[in-house]
């Protein structure tokens, strides 16, 4: 059982805004500004896609935002395209006492 | 550009030692941690440690006991070891990098699917 708690799936039809939740405690999501966002397609490495809540590296479009609220963060997908049609995990910095890093178990995004 | 390329065994028998290995071609090998994630068949992805070119690590503590982290720093490779291997052990090896400061993983290798089975 992963440590964050995301949706098993999500999905929305081209053009349209799809939110996926990721649910830690104050141990992680709430207690951390380091909450991460992954697109992992099918036989590819994860992208980095939203860090320290709701950067965007360079080159992910804006379409890709992200939010936290108390242990509770978000990644929106807005303006949906068949190529967002992918598996994404969170990730939030966990350390107290040591360092730890914890992610969530994935939601597999579908474009309908 | 940076690349990350890595290899290693890919079928492993119960009790054996897991042993990958990572290249990282392009930018700076200095001021980033280098890291191991894996993600095992049908669950989410694990964290597994971490290290810098000047060896300094940091380890998930469920997998400890266990895990190895080491650097070549002339060769800019960095290595991972975990011994006493089960089925459990089985997933899809990934190692990536992240900023000193942000705990975001921007690079990352193209994985090592290993399989623990007797």
């Amino acid at each position: 059982q992963s440590a964050l708690t995301q949706p098993p799936s999500a999905s929305g039809s081209p053009g349209q805004s799809v939110t996926i939740s990721c649910t830690g405690t104050s141990s992680d999501v709430g207690g951390y500004n380091h909450v991460s966002w992954y697109q992992q397609h099918p036989g590819k490495a994860p992208k980095l896609m939203i860090y320290e809540v709701s950067k965007r590296p360079s080159g992910v479009p804006d379409r890709f935002s992200g939010s936290k609220s108390g242990n509770t963060a978000s990644l929106t997908v807005s303006g949906l395209q068949a190529e967002d049609e992918a598996d994404y995990y969170c990730s939030s910095y966990a350390g107290s006492n040591n360092f730890d890093v914890v992610f969530g178990g994935g939601t597999k995004l579908t474009v309908l | 550009q940076v690349q990350l390329q890595q290899w290693g065994a890919g079928l492993l028998k119960p009790s054996e030692t897991l042993s990958l290995t990572c290249v990282v071609y392009g930018g700076s090998f200095s001021g980033y941690y280098w890291s191991w994630i894996r993600h095992p068949p049908g669950k989410g992805l694990e964290w597994i440690g971490e290290i810098t070119h000047s060896g300094s690590t940091n380890y998930n503590p469920s997998l400890k006991s266990r895990v190895s982290i080491s650097v070549d720093t002339s060769k800019n490779q960095f290595s991972l070891k975990v011994s006493s291997v089960t089925a459990a052990d089985t997933a899809v090896y990934h190692c990536a990098r992240r900023d000193i400061v942000v705990v975001a993983y921007d690079y990352w290798g193209q994985g090592t699917l290993v399989t623990v089975s007797s």
